[in-house]
């Protein structure tokens, strides 16, 4: 089944405490990115990359490191975790770069809280 | 700049009501795409349609319909005769031709809840 699959689905830690989502998509998509979804704020794009060892800000970085060593996985890093990343975060990929017209596909999203 | 607004925050219906959606968004760009993606309880984010610039025709999928008109930049989503299971939150996003899928702007979203 062709899908997005993000690890883990819940995560509770505490301030400063370094912390890694896995992202990682079994359809050869050469776009991945990461998104924050925050009430009354929507989707708001964190990072994202274009190919393997490609990535590149979005709108909200600050805080947070990536990595695309592999095209299937891309990995969201939050090196001293604080309470205002407390988030729902989404990863998505589609086919390929620059297809305007490509819907991005989602994972079911990791629900962090940072306390 | 591309701008996606989603001015109903929230909507709240009885089941076999007909609600509509509003969608308005800028762009420069003369090529773009625009999505609508449905948001339930449970937490995914499920891809419902994707509309070019170049045509404006509008779409009915069952129950749901897409209403695109370029004259007010509006992409308004109607879903006739609600159902309970229609409840979810639903996000306008728009991708311009300079920036692909990968630059995909989303409204804040419309929260709908339907009522038995």
């Amino acid at each position: 089944e062709a899908q997005v699959t993000q690890n883990p689905r819940y995560l509770i830690t505490v301030t400063g405490k370094k912390l890694t989502v896995t992202c990682s998509q079994n359809m050869n998509h050469e776009y991945m990115s990461w998104y924050r979804q925050d009430p009354g704020l929507g989707l708001r794009q964190i990072y994202y990359s274009m190919n393997v060892e490609v990535t590149d800000k979005g709108d909200v970085p600050e805080g947070y490191k990536v990595s695309r060593k592999e095209k299937r996985n891309f990995p969201l890093i939050l090196e001293s975790p604080s309470p205002n990343q407390t988030s729902l975060y989404f990863c998505a990929s589609s086919p390929a770069v620059g297809q305007v017209y490509s819907p991005l596909h989602f994972g079911n999203g990791t629900r962090l809280t940072v306390t | 700049a591309q701008k996606v607004t989603q001015a109903q925050t929230e909507i709240s219906v009885v089941e076999k009501e007909d609600v509509t959606l509003d969608c308005v968004y800028e762009t420069r760009d003369t090529t773009y795409y625009l999505f609508w993606y449905k948001q339930p309880p449970s937490g995914e984010l499920v891809f419902l349609i994707r509309r070019n610039s170049f045509d404006e025709q509008n779409e009915i999928s069952g129950r749901y319909s897409w209403n695109f008109q370029k004259s007010t930049s509006s992409f308004n989503f109607t879903i006739t005769a609600s159902q309970v299971v229609d409840s979810a939150v639903y996000f306008c996003a728009l991708s311009e031709a300079q920036g692909g899928s990968e630059k995909l702007v989303f409204g804040k979203g419309t929260k709908l809840t339907v009522n038995p």
